[in-house]
């Protein structure tokens, strides 16, 4: 199985602020890797797909990178809605993994 | 709109059975594979199994296989997931998700809708 991991496990961070969140896959996955994004109490958000494809009606202050192993999502602009916990997903091979999440909390 | 709908979820004690649901509505739903994906109580997600539109392809993550098998009913628009000797350890809010393609119509692996949640708890 591909095994994912996240830096940092937690981060405060300020309105307004550029926040950068990493994930990486034991071995490659190719471009298969997706971000979400989750609140308390509700569903995963698609947030990117394939590592870099922003999903439809996601802001644009979000965007993905990288390919391989190592993959990177970044929040231009950090809002008050962005608090919530990022997980990363391996789409490659079954089975299907997540990161462990990141969450963003206010500063 | 897109909705998915789960039910199904309670209290069971270990060993027992449970039946989830995911009613669909607002697209084709015979044309999308789908996912079901976990969250234990104050952890992680954890995809668990996947079904292809027409049924044919399916797969299961290790912690489930065998005990759980996931279905579909392309007419009535609705996703199963029959889970068996059932563990503390499934405790967990069960989410359906839609699979998402991409403008090429490939498959990512991804959910891009996802239903609320329903939520079993494994206890005697």
């Amino acid at each position: 199985d591909i095994q994912m991991t996240q830096s940092p496990s937690s981060l405060s961070a300020s309105v307004g602020d550029r926040v950068t969140i990493t994930c990486r896959a034991s071995q490659s996955v190719t471009h298969y890797l997706n971000w979400y994004q989750q609140k308390p109490g509700k569903a995963p958000r698609l947030l990117i797909y394939t590592a870099s494809s922003l999903q439809s009606g996601v802001p644009s202050r979000f965007s993905g990178s990288g390919s391989g192993t190592d993959f990177t999502l970044t929040i231009t602009s950090l809002q008050p809605e962005d608090f919530a916990t990022y997980y990363c997903q391996q789409t490659y091979s079954t089975p299907l993994t997540f990161g462990p999440g990141t969450k963003v909390d206010i500063k | 709109e897109v909705q998915l709908v789960e039910s199904g979820g309670g209290l069971v004690q270990p060993g027992g059975s449970l039946r989830l649901s995911c009613a669909a509505s607002g697209f084709i739903f015979s044309s999308f594979d789908m996912h079901w994906i976990r969250q234990a109580p104050g952890k992680g997600l954890e995809w668990i199994s996947y079904i292809s539109s027409s049924g044919t392809t399916i797969y299961y993550g290790d912690s489930v296989k065998g005990r759980f098998t996931i279905s579909r009913d392309n007419a009535g628009n609705a996703l199963y997931l029959q889970m068996n000797s059932l563990r503390a350890e499934d405790t967990a809010v069960y989410f359906c998700a839609r699979e998402k393609y991409d403008s090429n119509d490939y498959s990512t692996g991804g959910g891009d809708y996802w239903g609320q949640g329903t939520l079993v708890t494994v206890s005697s």
